[in-house]
């Protein structure tokens, strides 16, 4: 089955600074991924999604990457913010079971003044 | 503004006791789903459906049912509440451009003594 995992539990960076969030995966047949956002207390929301045909895929401050080869998926955030402070989590579908996602364990980003 | 409400944010209920969470959405999506998110295990799917009166077992349905009646409402069961039940239950629906973004509910915070 898909195993989506993320590299680091915590990443503090400095204000102003980009931010590199990892995510690995282990089912090469995965059709989708997804970054989501989750502050304290409330539900994971979705900051940007990639295809397994594409690369790369660019949103506001955000870019994620797909390496199908290393199976390794980045969330980028340009000029780091205190509102970006939050647990990120990437998750994946792989092929063949519709909407069903699977979530890696989460990292989270501080963000240092 | 899409929405996905659920029935309370936070719960406390007796080992034993039927407990049921409620969720709404009205987005008009085919796709709802139930989860619960530990410390260190990320989000683990309980359930999921793919349309009304159809339900999937996800990852560790095990204690757990779930009802849907009609396309916006999904409720989670759980027959005879257990302290290992106490965590955080998210509720999710898609039907998006690709089907697969997730919208996700505040959460409740369920404890059970």
């Amino acid at each position: 089955g898909e195993s989506v995992g993320l590299h680091l539990p915590t990443l503090s960076v400095q204000e102003g600074d980009n931010s590199i969030i990892n995510c690995a995966y282990s089912n090469s047949a995965s059709d989708y991924f997804i970054w989501y956002k989750q502050e304290s207390g409330k539900g994971p929301q979705f900051i940007i999604d990639i295809r397994s045909n594409m690369d790369k895929r660019q949103g506001q401050r955000v870019t994620v990457l797909l390496n199908k080869t290393v199976k390794h998926l980045s969330l980028q955030i340009a000029a780091t913010q205190p509102g970006d402070s939050a647990v990120y989590f990437c998750a994946g579908i792989p092929t063949g079971t519709a909407s069903k996602l699977t979530f890696g364990t989460g990292t989270r980003l501080q963000v240092t003044l | 503004d899409v929405k996905v409400t659920q029935s309370s944010r936070y719960l406390v209920k007796r080992t034993g006791e039927k407990v049921f969470l409620e969720c709404v959405q009205d987005m008009d999506h085919e796709n709802m789903f139930w989860y619960r998110q530990d410390p260190g295990l990320g989000l683990r799917l309980i359930y999921f459906s793919y349309d009304v009166k159809m339900k999937e077992k996800g990852d560790i349905p095990e204690g757990y049912s779930v009802s849907r009646e009609k396309k916006e409402r999904f409720s989670l069961i759980l027959e005879s509440a257990s302290t290992n039940q106490t965590s955080m239950y998210l509720c999710a629906s898609s039907g998006g451009e690709w089907g697969n973004e997730q919208f996700f509910g505040p959460g409740t915070r369920l404890t059970v003594l």
